[in-house]
């Protein structure tokens, strides 16, 4: 069975950074393509970034050259180091994975942060 | 900045069948966006109901069903039930890149 926990969300001050980590069982992060999406209060979710069993990483405009993505297949984990944190990035963040076409297919149950001063 | 756009509330009757569409402010949408379609409800996690244009999750009731329509992407709900009210977002692909759309909310009264 597919799982994927994700940890790491807190509260944080703006300008901060924060590690996300997301464990997954039931399947291999470097046999998928492991992907983060956030959802603020009261918003719909917005893609934030992917990164593709070929090694290929893509960020949505809003997070590109502060966040990071990134596997580690000895720990089956995928990994979003955020890096300046703004107000705005305050959302749930999930986790998920999938295959070519379906790349949301499972979903964690998400980690909640909080940029506040 | 690529927008994809979607009606914000639609209202059907139980029972009855609604088209919820996707566009793309770049253009037509095509199977080569790779439309995928989710459902949320409050508190939970979006469910992903469809992918790849018109296929259908395992776990996805058959009265859904996607498509393209004209120069948008497609989600029908045929013989609504009311546990189908929702929010409904759909997923576009652009060149490695995903977008959700500002997402549809669906009363069924």
């Amino acid at each position: 069975e597919v799982q994927l926990v994700e940890s790491g969300g807190g509260l944080i001050q703006p300008g901060g950074s924060l590690r996300l980590s997301c464990a997954a069982s039931g399947f291999t992060v470097t046999g998928s393509y492991m992907s983060w999406v956030r959802q603020a209060p009261g918003r719909g979710p917005e893609w934030v970034a992917v990164i593709y069993t070929s090694g290929s990483i893509y960020y949505g405009d809003s997070v590109k050259g502060r966040f990071t993505i990134f596997k580690d297949s000895s720990k089956n984990t995928a990994s979003l180091q955020m890096n300046s944190l703004r107000a705005e990035d305050t959302a749930m963040y999930y986790c998920a994975s999938g295959q070519w076409g379906r790349p949301l297919e499972y979903w964690g149950r998400g980690t909640l942060v909080t940029v506040t001063s | 900045q690529t927008v994809v756009t979607q009606e914000p509330s639609l209202t059907v009757s139980p029972g009855g069948t609604v088209t919820l569409t996707c566009a793309s402010s770049t253009g037509a949408v095509t199977t080569d966006h790779h439309a995928n379609w989710f459902q949320q409800k409050p508190g939970q996690a979006p469910r992903p109901l469809i992918y790849s244009t018109n296929t259908l999750h395992s776990w996805t009731p058959a009265r859904f069903s996607g498509s393209i329509l004209g120069d948008k992407a497609a989600l029908t709900l045929s013989g609504v039930q009311p546990e189908d009210e929702a929010e409904y977002y759909c997923l576009l692909h652009y060149s490695g890149v995903w977008m959700f759309g500002g997402g549809t909310k669906l009363t069924v009264l």
